[in-house]
């Protein structure tokens, strides 16, 4: 298995609901990755994990809270988002001694 | 911490021409330089990467260079098809992995048939 897979392709979401994005991989790849990617720009860098370990978190608000369960697995928790939060989420994984990152298709989240 | 600057925004070439996006950053820590490409509605996609150790890299009608001095690299598409039509971002890391990517803003490729 060569690809990162990423569930719900598309999320509607309310301002008070909580909902969670999942990631799954099975390429013993120890590294896991969340990015954010606004309409017609780069994706930008949420949180690493490595070794089911948070290892960087680049400043991201609370109402955005990541879990790695597993080597495999990796969610992130979504709770009393903005509508500028809509954006396309992205999950990436690499081998952890490795720079190559492989990403998934990402979540279309839309924040009403 | 790494600023990556990518040019041109949209580039349109003629179908069976060369395409040429550049790159330069910031951070001389970095070491990492991968270029994805992202078609419309799906993931980036990796297509090349060049490690700081490496001046040039190809495979097939892709390749990349990299200036290490002038903190600049390439990506060069020969003999382009319109299946290369996308949006290729370059990106820049440092560290030995497990680190995040820092991407340019990205450039439209168009062919023209």
């Amino acid at each position: 298995d060569t690809e990162v897979t990423q569930t719900p392709k598309h999320l509607v979401m309310g301002m008070t609901n909580k909902k969670s994005l999942k990631c799954e991989q099975h390429m013993g790849h120890r590294a896991m990755y969340w990015y954010k990617q606004k309409a017609k720009k780069p994706p930008e860098l949420m949180f690493v994990y490595s070794y089911e370990k948070l290892s960087i978190n680049e400043s991201v608000p609370s109402r955005f809270s990541p879990e790695c369960p597993n080597s495999s697995l990796l969610n992130l928790h979504l709770h009393a988002l903005q509508p500028e939060d809509s954006a396309l989420y992205l999950c990436a994984s690499s081998h952890p001694n490795r720079n190559e990152q492989f990403f998934g298709p990402g979540t279309r989240l839309t924040v009403l | 911490g790494e600023n990556v600057e990518q040019h041109p925004s949209t580039l349109s070439v003629q179908e069976g021409d060369s395409a040429v996006i550049k790159c330069t950053y910031s951070d001389s820590a970095s070491n990492y330089f991968p270029w994805y490409k992202q078609e419309l509605g799906k993931g980036p996609q990796l297509i090349i990467d060049i490690r700081s150790n490496v001046g040039e890299k190809k495979d097939q009608r892709i390749a990349v260079t990299l200036n290490k001095t002038a903190k600049h690299f390439s990506l060069h598409i020969t003999e382009t098809q319109p299946e290369d039509s996308a949006v290729y971002f370059c990106a820049a890391s440092s560290g030995g992995g497990a680190d995040g990517l820092t991407f340019g803003k990205g450039t439209h490729l168009i062919i023209q048939p």
